[in-house]
């Protein structure tokens, strides 16, 4: 069946670096994504989101750039700081309709001080 | 504001038995979703409840069944359990139905012995 994966397992940067997280996505209908932070011992927590009539949208430290094009989704965070250790899922569904998220396997971010 | 909070936080449980999960809504929020969290991998979507009716399920088999009630706060049961539902269920609750920014609880570790 058609699945979220991401490009890389783990990712480590050195504070202050800039980290980029990739996730390719399958199905051409999804039209909103979310991306999610979850620490070890605690559920996901969000950190933004964008809808298929966007290909950029920024927060605070954090931009999630989508290209369609070729099912692409990344979250980039500006100054990487070790509070940012932990891992990264993507998530894609449809609106409109019954609710089916799909999530990725995560990729594990790890920011060595 | 009450986050949204699930009970018990650890549970073991023998093959065949039955499991009732709890969650408590974030004020307000008036959808409840459910995901099962193998390790290391990412949520996989169970179902969705908005205002007591389910608003969309996952691949799961029926033995995995949920309620909501009139005060947001959720239920999710589970039968005849195997080895394989050992997993973090995570529940997470949102303003709306649908894909919006969701508030995941901590989640339940479910062991299945």
């Amino acid at each position: 069946g058609e699945s979220v994966g991401l490009h890389l397992p783990t990712l480590s940067v050195q504070e202050g670096d800039n980290s980029i997280i990739n996730c390719a996505y399958s199905n051409s209908a999804s039209d909103y994504f979310i991306w999610y932070k979850q620490e070890s011992g605690k559920g996901p927590q969000f950190i933004i989101d964008i809808r298929s009539n966007m290909d950029k949208r920024q927060g605070q430290r954090v931009t999630v750039l989508l290209n369609k094009t070729v099912k692409h989704l990344s979250l980039q965070i500006a100054a990487t700081q070790p509070g940012d250790s932990a891992v990264y899922f993507c998530a894609e569904t449809l609106t409109g309709g019954s609710y089916i998220p799909t999530f990725g396997r995560g990729t594990s971010l790890i920011v060595h001080p | 504001e009450t986050g949204v909070t699930q009970s018990p936080t650890h549970l073991i449980k023998t093959r065949g038995q039955q499991v009732t999960l709890r969650c408590s809504s974030q004020s307000g929020h008036n959808t409840v979703s459910w995901y099962q969290q193998a390790l290391g991998q990412g949520p996989q979507f169970i179902f969705q409840y908005y205002r007591e009716e389910e608003n969309g399920r996952g691949n799961f088999p029926p033995r995995f069944s949920g309620l909501q009630f009139p005060n947001y706060s959720s239920e999710l049961n589970v039968n005849a359990l195997e080895l394989d539902d050992s997993a973090l269920y995570l529940c997470a609750s949102s303003l709306n139905r649908g894909g919006y920014e969701q508030y995941f609880g901590p989640g339940t570790r479910l062991t299945v012995t």
